[in-house]
């Protein structure tokens, strides 16, 4: 069982459209964070969220922290083949813990 | 900032044998995490250290798994009896304890692949 389940787990889009991708757990979380990972390499840091309710603005990229801070949602706006990737969701349970627990993944393609 | 670094980059070992991975961290960082990654899902917590303190081990991380942090810098991490199943890629993430949020910093990792 997932504790953090990412909707859709594959998404083949065409550049210039819009996606949301949504990152949900029946658990609160201390903090989340967003991850872009290319094949063959490492995942990258896009984003943390701490506070529930916020929202993060990195260019075309939305990032929304849920009120409860159970759940989190990635907005990319005219999308682009750059994108293209495997975008995955992040957090931790306690900020005592060193223990980052991470979703399966949404695998994005945007075709030019 | 040389950021976090990883060798072997690729492995490729036949099953029953050991193989031995090792990670450089950030060189300030003093936590030091391993995870286990399978194709198109997302990576898998097996255990951390906080300089040359092993903290938390996951229950993915059986018998056949070690992974030791000597001195608090690089670490390696070992899979005795390889077995087919342990066929991922082997991420290593640093961190610095006290920075607000706790942000990791991953490697490239090393794919395994035991035939």
């Amino acid at each position: 069982t997932q504790l953090l389940e990412q909707s859709p787990q594959f998404l083949s889009i065409q550049e210039g459209e819009n996606l949301t991708v949504y990152c949900n757990s029946s658990s609160v979380f201390s903090s989340l964070q967003w991850y872009r990972q290319e094949p063959g390499e490492g995942p990258v840091l896009l984003v943390t969220v701490v506070t529930g309710g916020e929202v993060k603005k990195l260019k075309r990229l939305t990032f929304q922290f849920g009120d409860a801070r159970k759940d989190s949602s990635l907005h990319i706006t005219a999308a682009q083949p750059g994108d293209t990737g495997l975008y995955l969701c992040a957090g931790w349970i306690s900020s005592n813990t060193g223990k980052l627990i991470f979703g399966q993944g949404t695998t994005l393609q945007v075709k030019p | 900032d040389t950021g976090v670094s990883q060798n072997p980059r690729h492995k490729i070992t036949k099953r029953g044998q050991n193989v031995t991975f090792r990670c450089d961290p950030i060189s300030e960082h003093n936590r030091l995490y391993w995870y286990r990654q399978t194709l198109g899902q997302g990576p898998e917590f097996l255990t951390y250290f906080q300089n040359e303190a092993q903290l938390e081990k996951s229950r993915l991380l059986s018998d056949r798994f070690s992974a030791e942090r000597p001195k608090g810098s690089f670490s390696t991490l070992e899979i005795q009896r390889t077995e087919q199943g342990d066929s991922a890629m082997y991420l290593c993430a640093s961190s610095l304890v006290g920075r607000q949020p706790n942000e990791q910093f991953f490697g490239p990792g090393t794919r395994l692949t035991v035939l």
